[in-house]
């Protein structure tokens, strides 16, 4: 099955330095999806990648899906303190079963 | 409109029990999916349903199954329980021929002992 590895497991950044969390699949991709999950929540929604090389933007955060379809990142400009949370990534592959990557833990500090 | 609706919020049972778990989907969702998470861990994919039959499987036992009811609700079934089935079950609803966002329940927390 796929297997999608994200790193870092933590980072920890200062409120208003950038963060970067990074997907790698062993396999070519369909589409991908971004989620986060708040400590103690659900995971929540952020958005799917289905193109080659697609960037999307949802202010301070930019998503990026690899020309290869195998990779994805997630970059957050100005990191504040509600940013805090677990973000995976989640291919969505086959019937359109959604699986979730290893995740990276993020903690912002005031 | 109500989202996704889990129950119960907590349970405790010991090892050899038996466990439901039950879901209802959000508003015009007909696709449920249902996923465990250890503490520390991602979500871990456990099957999928749709019409009633079930679509799609994880790296799951028999001892896990499911059930969707016409109304699209669904129940996961955990026999033989062992003290590493404690985890948050998850609950995520879509529709099927959409393929964006699983909208997720708040989840059943489950501690057996």
């Amino acid at each position: 099955g796929q297997q999608v590895m994200q790193i870092p497991q933590y980072q920890h950044v200062q409120e208003g330095e950038d963060f970067t969390t990074y997907c790698n699949s062993s396999t070519t991709l369909s589409n991908i999806q971004w989620y986060k999950q708040r400590p103690g929540g659900h995971p929540v929604f952020l958005i799917q990648l289905v193109k080659s090389g697609e960037v999307k933007k949802q202010k301070r955060l930019t998503f990026q899906f690899g020309e290869a379809k195998k990779n994805s990142s997630l970059h957050i400009t100005a990191t504040q303190t509600t940013d805090v949370g677990t973000y995976f990534c989640a291919p969505s592959g086959g019937y359109q079963k959604v699986t979730f990557g290893t995740g990276t833990k993020l903690q912002v500090i005031p | 409109d109500a989202g996704v609706t889990q129950s119960p919020t907590h349970l405790i049972k010991t090892r050899g029990q038996q466990v439901t778990l039950r879901c209802s989907p959000k508003s015009g969702h007909d696709t449920v999916s249902w996923y465990q998470q250890a503490l520390g861990q991602g979500p871990q994919f456990i099957f999928q349903y749709y019409e009633e039959e079930e679509r799609q499987r994880g790296n799951f036992p028999d001892r896990f199954s499911g059930h969707q009811f016409p109304n699209y609700s669904s129940e996961l079934n955990v026999n033989a329980l062992l003290l590493g089935d404690s985890a948050l079950y998850l609950c995520a609803s879509r529709t099927l021929g959409n393929t964006g966002e699983l909208f997720f329940g708040e989840g059943s927390r489950l501690t057996v002992l």
